[in-house]
Order: C-alpha cells, then sequence, then structure tokens
C-alpha cells in the first residue's frame, strides 16, 4: 500500500527552528514535495527533492533520504507567518498518477 | 498574471442537483488535477488529467467526473451532489505530472 506518515500538530517559538518529519512507503519513488497551506487557502508550493540529500532555500532547507523513505522540512528563524499546515507529498513512479500527500502538520508559532 | 481560476468559490445545493466547478489555467500547463480536503483526511485526488482528452482516476473519484477539450479548462461535474461530497475543492496544475503544481483557490461546496 501507500502511506505518507507526519505529525499532526507542532508548536514552536518565534525565532526558533523546527523540523517537521515525513516518513512514506510508496510503491515507487520520483519525487517528494513539500506544500504550505495557510488556514483557508490554497498550498503553495516550498521544495522538491528526488535525490538524496539536503535542498536550502532562504530560511527553508528540505531533507531526502531515499533508503529510509524519510523526509523532513527545516524552518529556521520562525516567524509568526509561518504558522501554518505544511504538506508532503510524494510523486510516485506510476505514469500518470500525481502526488500522494499526507494528511499535513499544522503549525503554531508563539510569540 | 499566472493564475488557476476556479468558480465558484462557494456553493450551497442540494442533493440531486447537477453542478459544474470550472477551472482554468493560463499557464498553457499540460497536466491538470482536482482534489478534495477534507478535515482529518488530507488532500485526496480525484481526477487527473495528462493532456486535452486524456483523463484518468485518482484516488475518489466515485461520484464526479471530468473532460479536458482545451488545454486550459477542466471542470468537475458532480451529475447528482451528495452530502458526503461536502467538502474544499482544489483545481492544480503543472507543466508536466513531476512537476510542482500550482493550486487554485479552492471551492467550497456544502451539499444539503
Amino acid at each position: 500500500g501507500q502511506n505518507i506518515d507526519q505529525p499532526t500538530e507542532m508548536t514552536a517559538t518565534e525565532g526558533a527552528i523546527v523540523q517537521i518529519n515525513c516518513t512514506y512507503q510508496t510503491s515507487g519513488f520520483n519525487g517528494l514535495f513539500w506544500y504550505q497551506q495557510h488556514a483557508g487557502e490554497a498550498p503553495t508550493f516550498l521544495s522538491y527533492n528526488v535525490l538524496d540529500g539536503l535542498e536550502e532555500k532562504g530560511r527553508f532547507s528540505s531533507f531526502l533520504s531515499r533508503s529510509k523513505g524519510y523526509s523532513y522540512l527545516l524552518l529556521k528563524e520562525l516567524q509568526m507567518k509561518d504558522s501554518a499546515s505544511y504538506l508532503c507529498a510524494v510523486k510516485n513512479n506510476q505514469a500518470g498518477t500525481a502526488l500522494i500527500f499526507g494528511k499535513g502538520t499544522t503549525l503554531s508559532v508563539s510569540s | 498574471e499566472a493564475q488557476v481560476t476556479q468558480n465558484p468559490r462557494y456553493l450551497i445545493t442540494v442533493t440531486g442537483k447537477k453542478l459544474t466547478v470550472t477551472c482554468s489555467q493560463n499557464m498553457n500547463h499540460e497536466y491538470m488535477s482536482w482534489y478534495r480536503q477534507d478535515p482529518g483526511l488530507g488532500l485526496r485526488q480525484i481526477y487527473y488529467s495528462m493532456n486535452v482528452e486524456v483523463t484518468d482516476k485518482g484516488d475518489v473519484p466515485e461520484g464526479y467526473k471530468v473532460s479536458r477539450k482545451e488545454k486550459r479548462n477542466f471542470p468537475l461535474i458532480l451529475e447528482s451532489p451528495s452530502p458526503n461530497q461536502t467538502s474544499l475543492y482544489f483545481c492544480a496544475s503543472s507543466p508536466q505530472g513531476v512537476q510542482p503544481q500550482h493550486f487554485g483557490d479552492g471551492t467550497r461546496l456544502s451539499i444539503l
């Protein structure tokens, strides 16, 4: 079967660093995406990993280990506006299939 | 401005009354997809389209239809809506299936 797991909720304070983990079991693998979704809004793309290692983009970084079926999203210097849901999504290698999304992690940043 | 446009944004209707949610993108993307988002279940794919006249079922296609007669449009059709189709719906597009998707602003459907 196909399964993506991520924590339901996390809390952190402004200026801190938080790591959101995602583990997956899918039939084949063709890339992993992270999306951010503020309440009541559409998801927006954050990062894409297809090879092992760390991808850094400003305050956000994403890591992938294909052998472990594991990824994390690292958010540095947290700001209040980072309060949102973070969605992990995996693209398997079946032709035409779109993304399989995890249920999302709701991050609350407090002052 | 590059965008995915869904209409309507909100709709309250009754069981059995056919409805269509339109989706249009202006980025010349080949790939388009429909998702529904429900509390505790996350985003689930309903249907997707790899290109004009090419559509296929996602994870939860029951009760829905789609068509892709032109590259820019991908309407979602509920022939006989039922209360369990009350949800938040998102249309998304990307140049091709493996690339990051651009999402529309969502359509909140309530079926009474």
